[in-house]
C-alpha cells in the first residue's frame, strides 16, 4: 500500500491560466475526498466522490472549479482561470467508505497564483 | 454548521506532557480524529475515537472524549522534538466529511 498520492506536489502558475491536480487514492478505496488549506488554517472541504459519482460539492467550490473521477479510481481537480485567492495546498484523501471510517490523506499539492 | 475550537499554540519542554485540547458544537458527530502535519507536509493520522467510547490510547498518545462537554483532548507522553508539529482535531459524523479546527502549533523546546 503505497497511501494517497498527489501530483504535482507543487505548482507555480500566473493569474489567468488553468491548472490540474491529480490523486491517486489507496487502492480499493471507494471514497475520494479534496480539501485546500491556506496558512493558518485547516483544511476546507471541496467536494467527494464515492466511486465515480461525485455525491457533495462544497460551496467554495466556485464554477472555476471541476472535479472528476471518471473510473472510480484516481481523480483529477482542475482550476480555471486562476486566481491569486486560489493558492494554497490542494489535499486529497480516501477511505474505504464504511460506516465508521478512517480516512487517509495525501502529502498535498501546493499552488502559488503569481 | 459543525464549528471546532483549538487553541492555536502550546510549547512543552522535553519528556514532559502535552495536552492539546479541542472543543466542538455538533453532539452528533460519530467519529473523532487527531491529525498530525508537519511543515510543507500533509496529514498524517495518529489516533481517531468513536463516539461511543470514553478514552483510547494508542503507545504516547492518549485521547480523551467528554460527550457532555462536547471536548476532546489528546495527550502525549514523554514528548520529543520530533513532535513538533501542528495538531489538527476533525469531526464526522455518517457521510458527511470531516471538518477540522484551525490547528495547534505544538513547540518541544529541547
Amino acid at each position: 500500500d503505497t497511501g494517497v498520492s498527489q501530483d504535482p506536489r507543487h505548482k507555480i502558475t500566473k493569474r489567468g491560466q488553468n491548472v490540474t491536480f491529480r490523486c491517486d487514492p489507496i487502492s480499493e478505496h471507494n471514497r475520494l475526498y479534496w480539501y485546500r488549506q491556506t496558512l493558518g488554517q485547516g483544511p476546507e472541504f471541496l467536494t467527494y466522490f464515492q466511486n465515480e459519482a461525485q455525491l457533495e460539492k462544497s460551496r467554495l467550490l466556485s464554477d472555476r472549479f471541476s472535479a472528476e473521477r471518471p473510473k472510480g479510481s484516481f481523480s483529477t481537480l482542475e482550476i480555471q482561470r486562476t486566481e491569486q485567492g486560489d493558492s494554497a495546498m490542494y489535499l486529497c484523501a480516501s477511505s474505504e467508505g464504511r460506516t465508521l471510517d478512517t480516512i487517509y490523506f495525501g502529502e498535498g499539492s501546493w499552488l502559488t497564483v503569481v | 454548521g459543525e464549528d471546532v475550537e483549538q487553541s492555536l499554540f502550546l510549547s512543552v519542554r522535553e519528556g514532559d506532557s502535552s495536552v492539546i485540547n479541542c472543543t466542538y458544537t455538533d453532539s452528533s458527530s460519530t467519529y473523532l480524529y487527531w491529525y498530525k502535519q508537519e511543515p510543507g507536509a500533509g496529514l498524517q493520522l495518529l489516533t481517531y475515537i468513536f463516539s461511543n467510547m470514553d478514552m483510547k490510547q494508542d503507545q504516547r498518545l492518549t485521547v480523551l472524549l467528554n460527550k457532555k462537554d462536547k471536548h476532546l483532548s489528546l495527550r502525549i507522553a514523554d514528548t520529543q522534538t520530533g513532535d513538533s508539529a501542528i495538531y489538527f482535531c476533525a469531526l464526522g459524523a455518517g457521510n458527511t466529511p470531516l471538518v477540522f479546527g484551525k490547528g495547534t502549533r505544538l513547540s518541544v523546546i529541547a
